[in-house]
């Protein structure tokens, strides 16, 4: 059973395009992030929800837009993609002990 | 929220003990020290995490100074899947708690 599992793994798409990321945890945790990691392997958070409410934004484009159903799922919306937007996207969801992050989404904008 | 220094790389051999270091000369008094690290193609894993007093679980220990300033990772006896980027990171109790990663430290195992 995996804990955190976000869908696609890999996304190639090109400029311009609005794609989304879909996460979903069955750890029963009230919070969840998303972060990026660059390609100079930088993790950097984005978001962060807690009970389905953002607590967290950290200064990430408009362009980018999470979305939360429910305290199982945050998903990641993407509008307008821009090269610059290439990277590995990893949702988690914790508590304060500790985090458990997904496998990744490698999105490649072309 | 306050800073951690981390070596860049480090080198060990299987099957003996390794010790990562991690300076923390700003934590102040509520601070967690937590330990993460990412094995290639993967997504961060965690480790352990400690206030004051050394902490020991499957996978490694935690030693934390008196002064709480810097902290060490132990590996009691890294194998080939131990090579990775360990990220130690400061964790508060209030607020949000994010994890904030720096560059952590890659970990290269010869066999």
């Amino acid at each position: 059973d995996t804990a955190v599992s976000q869908t696609p793994k890999y996304l190639v798409t090109q400029m311009g395009n609005d794609k989304s990321i879909k996460c979903e945890q069955n750890l029963g945790h009230d919070t969840m992030y998303w972060y990026k990691q660059d390609s100079k392997k930088f993790l950097k958070i984005m978001f962060s929800y807690n009970n389905k409410e953002l607590i967290i934004n950290e200064t990430v484009p408009n362009r980018f837009s999470p979305k939360s159903p429910d305290k199982a799922h945050l998903n990641l919306h993407i509008n307008s993609l821009e090269l610059g937007d290439s990277a590995v996207y990893f949702c988690a969801s914790g508590r304060a002990s500790e985090a458990f992050f997904g496998q990744g989404t490698r999105l490649t904008v072309v | 929220d306050a800073k951690t220094t981390q070596p860049n790389s480090m080198e060990s051999n299987e099957e003996e003990p390794v010790h990562l270091p991690c300076n923390h000369s700003t934590i102040s008094g509520t601070d967690y020290i937590h330990w993460y690290r990412q094995l290639p193609s993967q997504g961060p894993e965690y480790v352990i995490h400690g206030l004051t007093s050394n902490v020991n679980n499957r996978m490694a220990s935690l030693a934390i100074a008196e002064d709480r300033k810097s902290s060490t990772l132990i590996l009691h006896r890294a194998t080939l899947r131990d090579a990775a980027v360990y990220y130690c990171i400061l964790r508060g109790i209030q607020g949000a708690q994010k994890l904030v990663f720096g560059q952590g430290t890659r970990l290269t195992i010869n066999p």
